[in-house]
């Protein structure tokens, strides 16, 4: 069946990058595009990004400066790295595959707080 | 970008009750719209696309409807593991695609 997991650090500094990997089962990243979508505490979901099925990718303008979607198809892996992070940076990051396009199967999500 | 804003923020009813929540558009988006519940803890998980298709496995109680910038998703006889957060989606219009705000509904 179809999975998604996140993984990555749970604190990283204010001003430092953060690298999160979201490995996928059950699903091959050539036929398939995958979104990361945050969600600050207790607030709403924020969509920042997509590698489509073909290699290309999209950013969410609002932080497109800051980010970079790559993927490794032959390890099943999706890659995020954002630099420059702030305090309201601090979020759960999700990963998700993105069909049609809304967002059929999620990941469980990683925890990420931006602190010294 | 296209704002999406959902009412109410949140929203209390008894068990068997029938709810609706509501999502507006600030524009046109074409029934290009998904709902999504997240439970306490958990992912959002897919309920309805295309404004009022529902996504495989998701009970017959939940609908969705709309068109324009107007949506609403309706539960039908409210149950105990309905108790969650919904989330509106628009895919109309990218990037970027664009979440409502939420709402949080409890049981009373």
């Amino acid at each position: 069946q179809v999975q998604l997991k996140e993984s990555g650090p749970g604190l990283v500094q204010p001003s430092q990058t953060l690298s999160l990997t979201c490995t996928v089962s059950g699903l091959s990243l050539t036929s398939n595009s995958v979104s990361w979508i945050r969600q600050p505490p207790g607030k709403g979901l924020e969509w920042m990004g997509v590698i489509w099925s073909n290699g290309g990718t999209d950013y969410n303008s609002a932080i497109k400066s800051r980010l970079s979607i790559s993927r490794d198809t032959s390890k099943s892996q999706v890659f995020l790295k954002m630099n420059s992070l702030q305090t309201e940076d601090t979020a759960m990051y999700f990963c998700a595959r993105t069909t049609a396009p809304h967002f059929d199967y999620w990941g469980q999500g990683v925890m990420v707080t931006v602190s010294s | 970008d296209i704002q999406m804003t959902q009412s109410p923020a949140s929203l209390s009813a008894s068990l068997g009750e029938t709810v609706t929540i509501e999502c507006r558009a600030s524009e046109d988006i074409y029934n290009g719209l998904a709902w999504y519940q997240q439970k306490p803890g958990k992912s959002p998980q897919l309920l309805i696309y295309n404004a009022n298709s529902l996504h495989t496995g998701v009970p017959s109680r939940f609908s969705g409807s709309g068109s324009g910038t107007q949506y609403s998703l309706k539960i039908n006889s409210l149950q105990s593991e309905d108790v969650a957060s919904y989330f509106c989606q628009q895919y109309y219009d990218y990037p970027p695609w664009t979440f409502g705000g939420g709402t949080k509904l409890e049981l009373k």
